[in-house]
């Protein structure tokens, strides 16, 4: 069965400086990993995703993720946070060799980016 | 383009009495996916319904259950109401082409049991 652990509750940051949200997945087929962001009262925001090939992925609002397979991560990355990037985000993942859709989330980090 | 959607935004119901939430996909989605996000518990996969098909559940009892109509659109239908069942619903859509898919979410209806 695959897992996501997020072992962070929350990620305080300066604005302008370089963020990082951590993520880790176990899987036992190949990993299809999957950023999302939530704001207040809102869905989830599709950011960006690892399928195959390069292992940094650049997705939108400038967040990029690096997947490193022989440390089953999967950190989001920002170089310059703002305010406004201030939100829960949530790592996922899906099995690429079994036959089921099913995304399994990690417990979510907040983000606070202080002016 | 029009994203997901969802309704109502907000259902307040009492222990016992049945809900019904429902959900357009993006134009051109055929596969739709329900979650639960409870507080504490995170996003908990509910029920995958592909070309009017359930192809999935998770762990939840069958009083959660849906179905999926011809034009894709899905209602998730949760039956003698607990309490524990409060949360945000979320609703997501995909090409369903496989498993490369990205799941694109709805804002979510916020169900309240009293």
């Amino acid at each position: 069965a695959q897992s996501v652990a997020q072992p962070e509750d929350q990620v305080n940051v300066a604005e302008g400086n370089p963020l990082t949200v951590k993520c880790t997945y176990s899987v036992s087929g190949n990993p299809y990993l999957f950023w999302y962001v939530q704001y207040p009262n809102r869905g989830l925001q599709f950011l960006l995703k690892y399928i195959t090939g390069d292992n940094l992925v650049k997705g939108s609002y400038g967040f990029e993720a690096e997947f490193n397979k022989s440390q089953t991560s999967f950190h989001l990355k920002k170089p310059s946070a703002l305010v406004s990037d201030s939100a829960l985000y949530f790592c996922a993942v899906r099995d690429g060799d079994t036959g089921f859709q099913k995304l399994v989330f990690g417990t979510g980090t907040r983000l606070l980016v202080s002016p | 383009e029009a994203g997901v959607t969802q309704s109502p935004t907000h259902l307040i119901k009492t222990r016992g009495q049945q809900a019904t939430l429902r959900c357009s996909p993006i134009s051109g989605h055929t596969s739709v996916y329900w979650y639960q996000q409870a507080l504490g518990l995170g996003l908990q996969f509910l029920l995958w319904y592909d070309e009017g098909e359930e192809r999935n559940r998770g762990n939840f009892p069958p009083r959660f259950s849906g179905r999926q109509f011809p034009n894709y659109s899905s209602e998730l239908n949760v039956n003698a109401l607990e309490l524990e069942d409060s949360a945000l619903y979320l609703c997501a859509s995909s090409l369903g082409q496989g498993r490369t898919d990205t799941q694109y979410f709805g804002p979510g209806t916020r169900l309240t049991v009293l």
